[in-house]
Formats: structure tokens, C-alpha cells, sequence
């Protein structure tokens, strides 16, 4: 089972803003990576690090995190960013693991 | 560009054994590892393990131990991954995924393959 966990789903209004969160106690020591998964599509690296976009990310993705929680933002959400959303870090055993995952409806 | 590719779907029979290649371009092979990842139908993303592409040392996930082999043919950039004595709870996507990593930021997963899809069914 994983360590980290996501709602489930989530909904937005086109172009409102959305938070994505992930909470796990690694996550005080390790930084969370996201990743956004189309249906039928391989996962793509939206946001790695403390707050850094791989190249072609828009710009509307930033990252966060306090304590043991992550969060994903969308701000400005389009049509095209429905999608499952999961976080990835590290467990407790140094481990890799990713997050339940969060289903992203834009209304 | 930097990309992963797979191979294609395959069907297998229950006890029989497969093997899912991954080859690597657009960058030095040996520079980064290559991690496993599988998706079962309807379900999240499950890590599987790794290996390091300049020592050919796997790391394998607990639950991804005995019928499950990483391996490596650096002369050809590809990375394998080998189940045997499958069953029916093997069906899913298997992805994999090039390791990033960077002192204080940590490990990410960048590309991914495009997956491959074992279905195991008699």
C-alpha cells in the first residue's frame, strides 16, 4: 500500500485555480515530483523539486510543500488538463513509491 | 530528443515467461538508471525497481522479487525487464522510465517509455 496519498478526485472550473495534495511522512524529508497521466498516455513529468517545470510544462503548474504535505496547483485550468494526476517520493525505507493518485475534472 | 520506446503488446499464457525491452536515445545510456514501473488496469502507478545502467546492479521493490529480472545491453542503449511463471495478476502496463537525480532536489522519473501492455490469459 502506499505511503503517500491523494483525494481521489477533484473538480474546476475552466480557468479557476486547483490544489492537488499528497501527504506522507517522508515527505518532511524528501521533496515530492508530479506527474500527470491521459487516459491511454504514459505519465509525463510536470513538476520535480522544490517548485521546478521540465521544459514545455506550462506555466500555470507550480509545486509546494509544508510539513508532510505536497501540493500541485493549477491555476488558469484548461480543457486539456484533465487528467490523473500522482506525486512520487520516497518512503520510509528510502524507497521509491508514488501516491494513490488524483482524478482531475475540468468542469 | 530524449526518448524511451518499448516494445509492443504481448499475450501470454498462464507459466510462461516474458520479456519487455526498452531502448533508450537521444542521450548517454550508461548516465542515468532506468527504473520499472507497472500500472494494473483501472489502478495507480506501482514502482517496480531499477538498475543502474554503469554497473548493472538491479534494485527490485518488495512484491518484485524472484520471477522478476532487470537487465541491461548497453552496446544496444536497452534496458529489459523479464517475468516468468506469470499470472493472471500480472496483466497491466509495464512502463519504464529514466531516474533523475540531483543532490537536494532528489530522484524524479523523466522520460517515460510509452509502456507496454502483458496480458496473461489462458
Amino acid at each position: 500500500s502506499s505511503e503517500l496519498t491523494q483525494d481521489p478526485a477533484v473538480s474546476v472550473a475552466l480557468g479557476q485555480t486547483v490544489g492537488i495534495t499528497c501527504q506522507g511522512d517522508s515527505l518532511r524529508s524528501y521533496y515530492a515530483h508530479w506527474y500527470q497521466q491521459k487516459p491511454g498516455q504514459a505519465p509525463v513529468l510536470v513538476i520535480y523539486g522544490k517548485n521546478n517545470r521540465p521544459s514545455g510544462i506550462p506555466d500555470r503548474f507550480s509545486g509546494s510543500s509544508s510539513g508532510n504535505t505536497a501540493s500541485l496547483t493549477i491555476t488558469g485550468a484548461q480543457a486539456e488538463d484533465e487528467a490523473d494526476y500522482y506525486c512520487n517520493s520516497r518512503d520510509s525505507s528510502g524507497n521509491y513509491v508514488f501516491g494513490t493518485g488524483t482524478k482531475v475534472t475540468v468542469l | 530528443q530524449v526518448q524511451l520506446v518499448q516494445s509492443g503488446s504481448e499475450l501470454k499464457k498462464p507459466g510462461a515467461s516474458v520479456k519487455v525491452s526498452c531502448k533508450a536515445s537521444g542521450y548517454s545510456f550508461t548516465t542515468f538508471g532506468i527504473d520499472w514501473v507497472r500500472q494494473a488496469p483501472g489502478q495507480g502507478l506501482e514502482w517496480m525497481g531499477g538498475i543502474n545502467t554503469k554497473t548493472g546492479n538491479p534494485r527490485y521493490a518488495q512484491g518484485f522479487t524472484g520471477r522478476f529480472v532487470f537487465s541491461l545491453d548497453t552496446s544496444v542503449s536497452t534496458a529489459y525487464l523479464q517475468i516468468s511463471s506469470l499470472k493472471a495478476e500480472d496483466t497491466a502496463v509495464y512502463y519504464c522510465a529514466r531516474r533523475r537525480s540531483v543532490t537536494g532536489t532528489g530522484d524524479w522519473f523523466d522520460p517515460w517509455g510509452q509502456g507496454t501492455l502483458v496480458t496473461v490469459s489462458s
